[in-house]
């Protein structure tokens, strides 16, 4: 079963706006990750967050991370009409022998020109 | 570099053919993994390889096989394919060692009648 779960499904926004996508998780994590997936094409890496951080930034993007409460938050701020993908949380509970990434379901955001 | 490759792109089988779907990476990495994608299910393990040598079951291996046939590939066969089996195909790859992301393939849609 999925360990991520993103929330919203789906997201719509104008150009300049930010986006803020959530992802809740059940288990304790080594990390966290973020991807983007353009339509049509494979998941893109994003950002990286370990699980004693609880703030990360790249470029125009801001990852938190709340341990105590299982979840992160995704923030794009503003937004570009390249933006537009769906995007999935993946959580990392790398240990031992099991080298598995968890992904949820996606939140799928259009930002419109 | 080329990164993760897949082949084919695109297929269309009828109930009860085979196919292998070939993956490569050339990054060295160790561990590889097969996905499906479905739409509002997100991404799903089939099977994962952890190290050259091992193979392991992911959420949904019913009707799949796997070889790592080296370090560099990673195949999965459908031995007798079913409608249920329609779906977009990714390989992805990934440094052994935790907190290293996966890197995607762009995907094999294969479409079973």
């Amino acid at each position: 079963s999925q360990q991520g779960e993103e929330d919203p499904q789906a997201l719509s926004i104008q150009e300049g706006e930010n986006a803020t996508m959530n992802c809740s998780y059940k288990t304790s994590i080594n990390n966290l990750q973020w991807y983007r997936q353009n339509s049509g094409r494979g998941l893109v890496h994003l950002i990286l967050i370990r699980s004693n951080e609880r703030e990360k930034h790249s470029g125009r993007l801001r990852v938190t991370l709340d341990t105590s409460k299982k979840s992160s938050s995704l923030l794009i701020t503003a937004s570009r009409a390249a933006d537009t993908a769906s995007y999935f949380c993946a959580t990392d509970n790398s240990g031992g022998s099991n080298y598995k990434l968890t992904f949820g379901k996606g939140t799928l955001l259009t930002v419109n020109p | 570099n080329a990164g993760v490759t897949q082949t084919p792109k695109f297929q269309v089988l009828k109930t009860g053919q085979s196919m292998t779907l070939q993956c490569a990476q050339d990054m060295n990495h160790n561990s590889m993994y097969w996905y499906r994608q479905d739409p509002g299910m997100g991404l799903r393990l089939i099977y994962y390889s952890a190290s050259e040598g091992t193979t392991d079951k992911g959420e949904v291996p019913n009707g799949y096989n796997v070889s790592r046939l080296n370090k560099r590939e990673f195949s999965l066969r459908l031995e007798s394919a079913a409608p249920s089996q329609t779906s977009v195909y990714f390989c992805a790859s990934r440094l052994i060692s935790i907190g290293y992301e996966q890197y995607f393939g762009p995907g094999t849609r294969l479409t079973v009648t």
